[in-house]
């Protein structure tokens, strides 16, 4: 399974982007790159996925190198919701259709008013 | 998209007894998975539970240790047996829409304390 580094913690000024990076040197090429976030006392959330083209949603963008080995999320105006732990995942796949996503310790947001 | 609850959302056990959490979807989904999270930590899976099949347990997590049922594709029980303080940590269901593998979706969690 191809493994992620991300800072342990970041801080952002609200109202600003926020740029939490990733990388993922051992990618493979059939695997994507997931963003979650986890806001104090919930499940985790779904934020965006990628394999190789920038994209963005209503919430983030993302934006992934040409050599995939790192990827950046940007949340492009930062509110204090927005605080949060931001899990950057690559997908891995076991045993045919079985689908799990595998937690490293993640990036902790703080939005500051 | 799906909504997941879980009871109980908390709870504090003594030693050596067992609790039953429960996972309630509110629509049908094949995969089913078992997340600890652990005071500070990460989430770690503890297992898969696709109906239909028996539950995969990840290296570390065995059967006799945390039962799974998943009778039905909204439902799920996962059992922590023979707590110790050790197992005190929040424990998330979550679901794959059928029509999506793309986005996880996550319960609130059962927090457990066990003293």
């Amino acid at each position: 399974d191809a493994k992620t580094t991300q800072p342990p913690s970041m801080d952002c000024a609200e109202g600003r982007a926020a740029n939490l990076p990733c990388n993922h040197s051992t990618i493979s090429g059939n695997e994507y790159v997931y963003w979650y976030r986890q806001i104090h006392s919930q499940g985790p959330q779904y934020i965006i996925h990628g394999l190789k083209n920038n994209e963005t949603n209503e919430m983030a963008s993302l934006i992934i190198t040409e050599d995939r080995k790192s990827s950046t999320l940007i949340l492009p105006h930062a509110t204090l919701r927005d605080t949060a732990v931001y899990y950057c995942i690559v997908r891995v796949e076991s045993g045919g259709s079985n689908y799990k996503l595998t937690f490293g310790k993640g990036t902790l947001l703080t939005v500051n008013p | 998209s799906a909504v997941i609850s879980q009871k109980p959302s908390r709870d504090i056990c003594q030693r050596g007894t067992s609790l039953t959490i429960q996972c309630q979807v509110d629509s049908q989904v094949t995969m089913m998975f078992w997340y600890r999270q652990q005071p500070g930590q990460s989430l770690t899976l503890i297992a898969t539970a696709n109906q239909g099949s028996e539950a995969t347990y990840e290296s570390g997590f065995v059967i006799d240790k945390f039962p799974i049922s998943r009778p039905n594709l909204t439902f799920s029980t996962l059992t922590v047996s023979n707590m110790s303080p050790e197992d005190s940590s929040i424990y998330l269901c979550s679901v794959l829409a059928d029509d999506s593998y793309n986005e996880q979706f996550f319960g609130p969690g059962t927090r457990l304390t066990v003293l």
